[in-house]
């Protein structure tokens, strides 16, 4: 799987939008990008995904660049409890393989 | 839906004893997956099971642990003996099917072994 690059932490405000950047320039055409976060003990929350169009569920966006090469997950309005570890996957069998991911810390 | 259910959720041994782990995945999903994750990382697959054979073990440590999926539903990870460097949170994860996106993981076991 393509090898991801994501900022080790990253504070956000209340109430505003948090946008999580991630790099995976070596992605490959069929490898779709897969965004989970984990909040403290306990297991790993699928966020969602995409492979060349931008998409929207009722938890996130992900804003991917049309070269595929980076994408940016958005939080849209960032609460107390969206404070976790934000995971950036690339993906293109059935495998997960989990980085260190971003410290996200949402401050009142 | 239930969710993947994890037991114990605590478990502190000493080295070189023996432990086991049990997960029970959401009704129907066909893949189980068990990982490590170590403080600070990334959770790391040990094992993939397809309904009751196993599609990955490439990175589970064979002279120590094993795993076993009976009947395609709960699976069981051991370790024999454990090491000071087992200490971590093991996690199950399911899915409907090798492909699927929505893997839903339990909240895992946190071992210590001193």
């Amino acid at each position: 799987d393509a090898k991801t690059t994501q900022p080790p932490s990253m504070d956000c405000a209340e109430g505003r939008a948090a946008n999580l950047p991630c790099n995976h320039s070596t992605i490959s055409g069929n490898e779709y990008v897969y965004w989970y976060r984990q909040i403290h003990s306990q297991g790993p929350q699928y966020i969602i995904h995409g492979l060349k169009n931008n998409e929207t569920n009722e938890m996130a966006s992900l804003i991917i660049t049309e070269d595929r090469k980076s994408s940016t997950l958005i939080l849209p309005h960032a609460t107390l409890r969206d404070t976790a570890v934000y995971y950036c996957i690339v993906r293109n069998d059935y495998k997960l393989s989990f980085g260190a991911g971003t410290t996200v810390t949402v401050r009142a | 839906e239930a969710g993947v259910a994890q037991s114990p959720r605590y478990k502190i041994i000493e080295k070189r004893q023996s432990v086991a782990f049990w997960c029970n995945p959401i009704s129907g999903h066909a893949t189980l997956y068990w990982y490590q994750q170590i403080l600070g990382q990334g959770p790391k697959l040990l094992i993939q099971f397809q309904n009751n054979g196993v599609v990955d073990d490439s990175q589970l440590p064979k002279d120590r642990f094993s795993a076993e999926r009976l009947k395609g539903v709960d699976s069981t990870l051991k370790i024999q003996p454990a090491k000071l460097e087992d200490s971590a949170v093991y996690l199950c994860a399911s899915s409907r099917g090798q492909g699927a996106y929505g893997y839903t993981f339990g909240s895992g076991t946190r071992l210590t072994v001193v």
